[in-house]
C-alpha cells in the first residue's frame, strides 16, 4: 500500500491476556520503528529495526514486550500478560534508511480492561 | 540525554488568528528538527523539518526556523483555519546517524469559527 498499515486499529483485551499488533511498512523501507503514545505522555520509542541488523530494543519497557520483523518487511509487536498501564496507542513507522524522514501509520489503540 | 519541551495546551484560537507554538530542545551534536501533526482519528504526519541552523522549514502556511543560539524551533502560522485543529508535536533527531526521534508531549490546537 501507499502508507504504513497497522492492524488492528482498535483492540480491547482483558488484563493478563497476550496481544499481537501488526505493522506493514511502506514498500522498500528498510527501517521500521515502534512507538507508544500514552495519554499525556507524548511518544515513547520502543524498538527499531534496520535491515538485517540486530534490532535496538532499548525502549521496550519490560520483558513482557517483544517484537519481530519477518523477511525484512512485516513486524509484529507482542505484549504478554497485558496490564492496564499498557493501554495506549501503538504507532509503527518506517523510513528508507535510519536517518531519512519517518512515516507513521495510524496506530493501534490498545485498551486493557 | 535528548529532550524536547513544547508549550502545553490546549490552545484555542479564532479562525484567522496568528499561531505560535513554542518548542525548545536539548541535544548533543547538531540535531535535525521536525514538526509532526496528528489530525483527529489519523496518524502522525510530517509537517515540516529543518536539518541545520538557520534553516526554515515550511509547509501548508506553517513555518519554523531552526535557532541554534536559543535552541528553539517555534511553529508559526499567520492565519489559522478550522482545518488546522490537531495535535502538534515537536521532535528532534540527534546528528551523526542517529535514527531515533525524540518527541515533545504535543500541543492540542483548536480553531473555532
Amino acid at each position: 500500500g501507499a502508507g504504513v498499515s497497522q492492524s488492528p486499529s482498535n483492540k480491547v483485551t482483558e488484563k493478563g491476556k497476550d496481544v499481537e499488533l501488526r505493522c506493514d511498512p511502506i514498500s522498500g523501507h528498510t527501517a521500521l520503528y515502534w512507538y507508544r503514545q500514552s495519554l499525556g505522555q507524548g511518544l515513547e520509542f520502543l524498538i527499531y529495526f534496520q535491515g538485517n541488523s540486530a534490532p535496538d530494543k532499548s525502549g521496550l519497557p519490560s520483558d513482557r514486550f517483544s517484537a519481530e520483523r519477518t523477511g525484512g518487511s512485516v513486524s509484529t509487536l507482542t505484549i504478554q500478560r497485558t496490564q492496564q498501564e499498557d493501554s495506549a496507542v501503538y504507532l509503527c513507522a518506517s523510513s528508507t534508511g535510519g536517518t531519512d524522514t519517518i512515516y507513521f501509520g495510524e496506530g493501534s489503540w490498545l485498551t486493557v480492561v | 540525554g535528548d529532550s524536547v519541551t513544547q508549550m502545553e495546551g490546549p490552545v484555542t484560537l479564532s479562525e484567522e488568528a496568528f499561531l505560535t507554538i513554542n518548542c525548545t530542545y536539548t541535544a548533543t551534536g547538531y540535531p535535525s528538527l521536525f514538526w509532526y501533526v496528528q489530525y483527529p482519528g489519523e496518524g502522525l504526519q510530517l509537517l515540516l523539518k529543518a536539518t541545520k541552523a538557520d534553516d526554515k522549514g515550511s509547509n501548508k502556511g506553517f513555518e519554523a526556523t531552526y535557532r541554534k543560539e536559543t535552541t528553539s524551533f517555534h511553529l508559526e502560522k499567520g492565519s489559522v483555519q478550522v482545518s488546522d485543529s490537531a495535535v502538534y508535536f515537536c521532535a528532534l533527531r540527534s546528528g551523526a546517524g542517529s535514527y531515533q526521534l525524540t518527541f515533545g508531549k504535543g500541543t492540542k490546537l483548536s480553531v473555532i469559527p
